[in-house]
């Protein structure tokens, strides 16, 4: 059964770092490319980065370009996300999915969240 | 970017009803497009695929039809658990965006 079990989140003061880990099981990893997705409080999805299947190719939201760094490990298969230079805009739960793949379309697998408050 | 306008936002409707949700894409999205239902607390979960293709365990009601730039969502009769939120995203261009989502809820 395939599995993306995150960690990390929390609450942040403005302008501080943090850093999310998604762990990924039942399929093989480096085959798929990952994203993250948010979803602020009451409100929808909004796609925040991407990465390809060997991490050579990385794609970010225009709003978290340059503060946000995507990341992954396929010997351990775990997909990251270091998120500096935080705003309360920034305040959502934060999701990973597997992403495209083969013939396999995006997100038929996603994480359980993780909440990341941005607050003094 | 290309934009997702979905409608409604929101929908009443009665068990047994059938109920629409449409999403239009800015752009020519082919069949690349994907709808989930989330339920509160809860990661999206996917049911249709390449705009009609129903992902294995989704009940038969659920439908999706479509190509192009105009897209439709169909549950054939409405259920007490289909109470939730859906969205719809297209996967043809990155960022991969959604639509606005359409929260359905039991008259």
């Amino acid at each position: 059964e395939m599995q993306l079990v995150e960690s990390g989140g929390g609450l942040v003061q403005p302008g501080g770092s943090l850093s999310l880990s998604c762990a990924g099981s039942g399929f093989t990893f480096s085959n798929y490319a990952m994203t993250w997705v948010r979803q602020a409080p009451g409100r929808g999805l909004e796609w925040v980065s991407s990465v390809s299947g060997n991490g050579g190719s990385k794609y970010y939201a225009d709003s978290v370009k340059g503060r946000f760094t995507i990341s992954r490990d396929n010997s351990n298969n775990t997909l990251f996300l270091q998120m500096h230079g935080l705003r309360a805009e920034d305040t959502a739960v934060y999701y990973c999915a597997k992403d495209r793949g083969g013939d396999d379309p995006p997100g038929d697998c996603w994480g359980q969240g993780s909440l990341v408050t941005v607050s003094s | 970017d290309i934009q997702m306008t979905q409608s409604p936002s929101s929908l009443s409707a009665s068990v047994g009803d059938r109920v629409t949700i449409t999403c239009q894409a800015s752009q020519d999205i082919r069949n690349f497009l994907n709808w989930y239902q989330q339920k509160p607390g809860k990661a999206p979960h996917l049911l249709i695929c390449d705009a009609s293709n129903l992902k294995t365990g989704v009940p038969s009601r659920f439908s999706g039809s479509g190509s192009g730039t105009d897209f439709t969502f169909t549950i054939s009769s409405l259920q007490p658990e289909d109470i939730a939120t859906y969205f719809c995203q297209q996967y043809d261009t990155l960022p991969y965006t959604f639509g606005q989502g359409t929260q359905l809820e039991i008259k």
